[in-house]
């Protein structure tokens, strides 16, 4: 059964700093890894997806990285801002087994950027 | 278009009660999935359809949790009856392409449900 997990479950850092948030999977027979973003009361919106057969995506500040072999993904966000401070969760699309084609979450990592 | 559209945005109800969530996914999309989020746990499949037939409903919690979707742009979650440990928000998704593909899934706003 696959599992992702999320390390840090909370970070808070001053404005301007670049951070990185860890994602880690059991089962490396995914289709893709997606990063979403939840602010309090809403709904998901997703920031980055990464297909198995690519190593990065970016998109502004944000910078996602994927090993597939090694079952982990980054999420690097430079000068981070005040208005990036949000739950970021991490989630693979099955490729294999009883969740097949199905989504597995993370726990989320919690990020406060202070002014 | 206007993304999947979740109501209501938040249910109070007493415990005993018949809930029922409602979701209208992206059009042209053939599967529609639901989720259920609370701190415990985090965010959980409960069922998923794929041309309006349920296809898999194994994260279903109990057999008060029911779903239904009568055609390709309606679907609705109930409880009955509603027990407050079911207080949590539930996400509707939509997605365009078969479960094998490439793509992913659009979520809804959720809604916020609190059973009293």
């Amino acid at each position: 059964k696959q599992e992702v997990t999320q390390i840090p479950a909370a970070l808070s850092v001053p404005e301007g700093e670049n951070l990185v948030l860890n994602c880690s999977f059991t089962d490396s027979a995914i289709y893709n890894l997606q990063w979403f973003r939840q602010d309090p009361g809403k709904g998901l919106t997703s920031l980055l997806l990464i297909q198995s057969s690519q190593r990065e995506q970016t998109s502004g500040r944000l910078n996602a990285s994927l090993d597939k072999s090694s079952g982990r993904s980054t999420l690097y966000i430079a000068a981070s801002q005040p208005g990036d401070s949000a739950t970021y969760l991490c989630a693979v699309k099955n490729a294999g087994g009883t969740s097949y084609g199905k989504l597995t979450f993370g726990q989320g990592t919690i990020l406060t950027v202070h002014p | 278009d206007a993304g999947v559209i979740q109501s209501p945005r938040h249910e109070v109800t007493e415990m005993g009660q018949e809930v029922t969530l409602r979701c209208k996914p992206i059009s042209g999309h053939d599967y529609l999935f639901w989720y259920r989020q609370t701190m415990m746990r985090g965010l959980e499949l409960l069922i998923y359809f794929n041309n309006n037939v349920p296809i898999d409903d194994s994260g279903m919690p109990e057999d008060r949790f029911s779903a239904k979707m009568p055609n390709a742009s309606f679907s609705t979650l109930k409880i009955q009856p509603s027990e407050p440990r079911d207080s949590a928000v539930y996400f509707c998704a939509s997605s365009p392409l078969a479960m094998g593909g490439t793509d992913t899934q659009y979520f809804g706003p959720g809604t916020r449900l609190t059973v009293l």
